[in-house]
């Protein structure tokens, strides 16, 4: 049984680029969720699905931020022109449909210089 | 107001001794549920234990167990016979609405380091 996977693990990019995370849930879990960290917080919540549907969406998640999970399997999290302040590592979660616990994956640290 | 309050930023604690963390939440929605995660250097969350509002008995998994005071709004995580393993960053969260109509996803403390000591 595998757990979460998230691609890549680290990620250094320029003010300006667009990056793009890749998160694999455990395959039997319909539900995904992406969080932020930023050093010395907890994970904030952004987005989550529930199969293909994107059920919920944070404040925090601004135009620039879009995710999708178009086979209701892995998700992308893409990040249009990214700034310093993107800065942060990005942590993807899985559940099943009867559970209420999130298992995460290891993360992918982004770097914006 | 935060939903989820960790007051010990960081804490030494003497190998095979028992450690609390504290935790306390401030929810308005009667069905709701807790955990606890444990956060390497790695970056990795591990989930560690988890109680429902509901549940009648304090949750227990091996060496952990969740101090949960509803009436104080408090789930403190307890380890009994700390390892040097244990060394980590410690998070509480909540998930608010389990019956419907509540938020999906957790909503996190800022987390305590905790520190073993051979």
């Amino acid at each position: 049984d595998t757990g979460v996977s998230q691609n890549p693990r680290h990620k250094i990019t320029k003010r300006g680029q667009n990056v793009t995370f890749r998160c694999d849930p455990i395959s039997e879990h319909n539900r995904l969720y992406w969080y932020r960290q930023t050093l010395g917080q907890g994970p904030e919540f952004l987005t989550y699905f529930q199969n293909e549907a994107q059920l919920e969406k944070s404040r925090l998640l601004s135009d620039r931020f879009s995710a999708e999970r178009p086979k209701g399997s892995f998700s992308t999290l893409e990040i249009q022109r990214t700034e310093q302040g993107d800065s942060a590592m990005y942590l993807c979660a899985s559940s099943g449909q009867t559970q209420e616990t999130q298992y995460f994956g290891p993360g992918t640290r982004l770097l914006v210089l | 107001a935060q939903k989820i309050t960790q007051t010990q930023p960081g804490m030494f604690v003497q190998e095979k001794e028992a450690v609390t963390l504290d935790c306390t939440y401030d929810t308005s929605d009667p069905s709701y549920g807790l955990f606890w995660y444990k956060q390497p250097s790695s970056g990795e969350m591990i989930f560690l234990i988890y109680q429902g509002s509901y549940d009648q008995q304090n949750a227990t998994e091996g060496r952990y167990s969740l101090n949960f005071q509803k009436a104080r709004k408090s789930a403190n995580l307890v380890i009994s016979a700390s390892q040097l393993g244990d060394s980590a960053m410690y998070f509480c969260a909540m998930r608010e609405g389990l019956w419907g109509g509540g938020a999906d996803g957790l909503t996190f403390g800022k987390g305590t380091h905790l520190i073993i000591q051979p």
